[in-house]
């Protein structure tokens, strides 16, 4: 079972470069999740979509844009990369049945702006 | 204010021995879903447990539990048996019902680095 397939698993940019991180999910999940988590920290929420054609910003959305044209992918464009945006990237999805369904990880692209 | 808050930074434990982590979390909505993930050296986030804020009973997954209290908002994760395998960072998330039925992403702490010395 692949569940959530994220790639590349490492990247190196250059300021000012840009990007795309891949997410793929063959849960049939309506929900899907990008998440960041720098350095001894929790993760905090970029953006989410609730379904194919439908987007909305989380905590941390600037810098980062997000497209959900189909109910498997949902990829997270980083635009301008600054040295800000250092961190370890995670995509996230879930059954849309309220509070109580957890959501399943990808295994994480840890992206470094030099 | 935090939402989650997660007050040990890091744990020593013998192995075999039983450990609580603790987690308070401050929400007003009265729907909202606890959880309990951990994160191993080698970086991914690895689902554990499950406390919905209706539920009568405490969660319980194997050598995982959790303990309630919502009176006092807090959501402690035990481990019974602690095994060298069990070392890892652990986060508290929490995931509220608002008016969007849950969809909002997880709120997480700051997490907990548990080690199980031998």
């Amino acid at each position: 079972n692949a569940g959530v397939t994220q790639t590349p698993k490492f990247r190196i940019l250059k300021i000012g470069q840009s990007m795309t991180l891949q997410c793929t999910q063959d849960m049939n999940h309506n929900y899907m999740y990008w998440y960041r988590q720098d350095p001894g920290m929790g993760l905090k929420l970029i953006y989410y979509s609730v379904g194919a054609g439908i987007t909305d910003k989380g905590e941390v959305p600037n810098g980062y844009n997000v497209s959900r044209s189909t109910t498997e992918d949902f990829p997270l464009r980083l635009e301008l990369a600054a040295p800000s945006q250092t961190s370890v990237y995670f995509c996230a999805s879930s059954s849309p049945v309220g509070v109580s369904q957890p959501q399943h990880f990808g295994d994480g692209t840890r992206l470094s702006i030099l | 204010a935090q939402k989650i808050t997660q007050t040990q930074p890091g744990m020593f434990v013998q192995e075999k021995e039983a450990v609580t982590l603790d987690c308070t979390y401050d929400t007003s909505d009265p729907s909202y879903g606890l959880f309990w993930y951990k994160q191993p050296s080698s970086g991914e986030m690895i689902f554990l447990i499950y406390q919905g804020s209706y539920d009568q009973q405490n969660a319980t997954e194997g050598r995982y539990s959790l303990n309630f209290q919502k009176a006092r908002k807090s959501a402690n994760l035990v481990i019974s048996a602690s095994q060298l395998g069990d070392s890892a960072m652990y986060f508290c998330a929490m995931r509220e019902g608002g008016s969007g039925g849950g969809a909002d992403g997880l709120t997480f702490g700051k997490g907990t680095h548990l080690i199980i010395q031998p």
